[in-house]
């Protein structure tokens, strides 16, 4: 079945450090590939997505390529502000078969950011 | 645009009530609907897929007869808790989709519910 890992947390940054949070996914298809950020008590908004092989999604100055032959989508920021602290969530959703239509969420990192 | 309202934000009932939680889409028709339910600090759960029309679809492990969901159209799905107990104490956030299957799906912005 589909499975996504991220790198486990929490992650804790000083404002403008470089932000690399890892998320490496098992599919049996071409999953769509997508970062959602989750801030307190609030639902999920949609970061980036990628939905192929060497896609680039790239949004609010974080990036994320979808590399196909090390099967990973990692988050990167160049210099993160203390308003990035949230919870992010790496997903794919698989495009066929028995899986077609749903989401499948990595474990979440949160991220603390301090001034 | 791609717009999803969930409610109540937060609810506290007794044991042994019933919640209704209500997701609707506001400018786009959802065919597809998805419930889902997080803990503290960990990462979503799926609970069940919904569809306008017809009967949900639940996950393994998910008591059909508890969480009952109906998608009477295209732009409402609810959610009832049905006699809550404490332990069904949790976050819980619904989806919906808006095509293109590959957009990703818009969230609510969920429901704390709090069964006392």
């Amino acid at each position: 079945g589909n499975s996504v890992t991220q790198m486990e947390g929490p992650v804790t940054l000083s404002e403008e450090a470089f932000l690399t949070i890892n998320c490496t996914y098992t599919a049996t298809g071409y999953p769509s590939l997508f970062w959602y950020v989750q801030y307190p008590g609030e639902g999920l908004q949609l970061l980036l997505k990628a939905t192929k092989a060497d896609d680039k999604g790239s949004n609010k100055g974080f990036e994320a390529t979808y590399r196909k032959e090390t099967t990973s989508f990692h988050l990167e920021k160049g210099s993160v502000q203390v308003s990035d602290s949230a919870v992010y969530f790496c997903a794919l959703l698989e495009g066929g078969g028995t899986s077609y239509g749903k989401l499948t969420f990595g474990q979440g990192t949160i991220l603390t950011v301090h001034p | 645009g791609a717009v999803v309202s969930q409610h109540p934000s937060r609810v506290i009932c007794k044991s042994g009530t019933s919640v209704k939680i209500e997701c609707r889409s506001l400018d786009f028709q959802a065919t597809t609907m998805f419930w889902y339910r997080q803990f503290p600090k960990q990462s979503l759960m799926l609970m069940a897929t919904s569809n306008e029309g017809s009967k949900a679809t639940y996950e393994q492990g998910v008591e059909k007869d508890k969480f009952l969901i109906n998608h009477a159209s295209l732009t409402l799905s609810t959610l009832t808790v049905t006699s809550a107990h404490p332990e069904d104490s949790s976050f819980y956030i619904c989806s919906a989709d808006r095509p293109p299957l590959n957009y990703g799906y818009t969230f609510g912005s969920g429901t704390r519910l709090t069964v006392v």
